[in-house]
């Protein structure tokens, strides 16, 4: 198995520029997550999904959007990239059942960085 | 509001010489406090889950505590291979799905 996988590991975007960050995984997993790490923020919670076809927003929505097409993948999309998303982006997975639920499988994890 | 604090930020051993990580936090109704390991340029991966105030979690040199206020990851005569970052999370009190980050220990073992 190759748990949770993210595409791409770097990539630098110019301010304005648009991108889409995939995740993928392959554990069945109900719900997925889309994090993003910054020094001396710790991880914040960007977007979720409980499931296909539906997500929510977490705690720094603005400026991102998510779909979740199919189970096994979520997707990050930055429409107009501003140096504030310049960050390592976390894409993170688990099972929907009560108390697992928290027993995140995190991915590798993708550097942005914004000019 | 929820909040969750970790000390220290860094803590540098040398090899043997065991120690504490500390996580305290303030929660309306804990739903179980959880220990994650980041080692540098990767996600941060699962260790323990703790429930209840006195469960006790251990794997290899790794031992998490849990009272009503903090929670300890102990630390036994630690080697080299467990330097890395060392994240708590608690759950929102309402029914979010988030998890409350701490912002890590940074913890360095030298040989």
């Amino acid at each position: 198995n190759a748990g949770v996988t993210q595409t791409p590991k770097f990539r630098v975007l110019k301010t304005g520029q648009s991108m889409t960050l995939l995740c993928a995984q392959d554990m069945n997993h109900e719900y997925m997550y889309w994090y993003r790490q910054d020094p001396g923020m710790g991880l914040r919670l960007i977007h979720y999904s409980v499931g296909e076809g539906t997500t929510a927003k977490g705690e720094v929505p603005d400026g991102y959007n998510v779909s979740r097409l199919k189970k096994q993948n979520f997707l990050l999309g930055l429409e107009s990239a501003a140096p504030s998303q310049t960050s390592v982006y976390f894409c993170a997975s688990s099972y929907s059942l009560t108390g697992r639920s928290y027993e995140q499988y995190f991915g590798p994890g993708t550097r942005l960085t914004v000019t | 509001e929820d909040q969750v604090t970790q000390s220290p930020e860094a803590l540098r051993l040398q090899e043997g010489e065991s120690s504490s990580l500390n996580c305290s936090y303030t929660v309306s109704g804990l739903r179980g406090l959880f220990w994650y390991r980041q080692d540098p340029g990767k996600g941060p991966e699962f260790l323990f889950t703790l429930y209840s105030a006195g469960e006790e979690k251990e794997k290899e040199r790794l031992k998490a505590t849990l009272t009503k206020k903090e929670s300890f990851l102990h630390i036994t005569a630690p080697k080299p291979e467990d330097s890395a970052t060392y994240l708590c999370a608690v759950p929102p009190g309402d029914s979010g799905y988030a998890l409350n980050f701490g912002k890590g220990t940074s913890l360095l073992v030298t040989p």
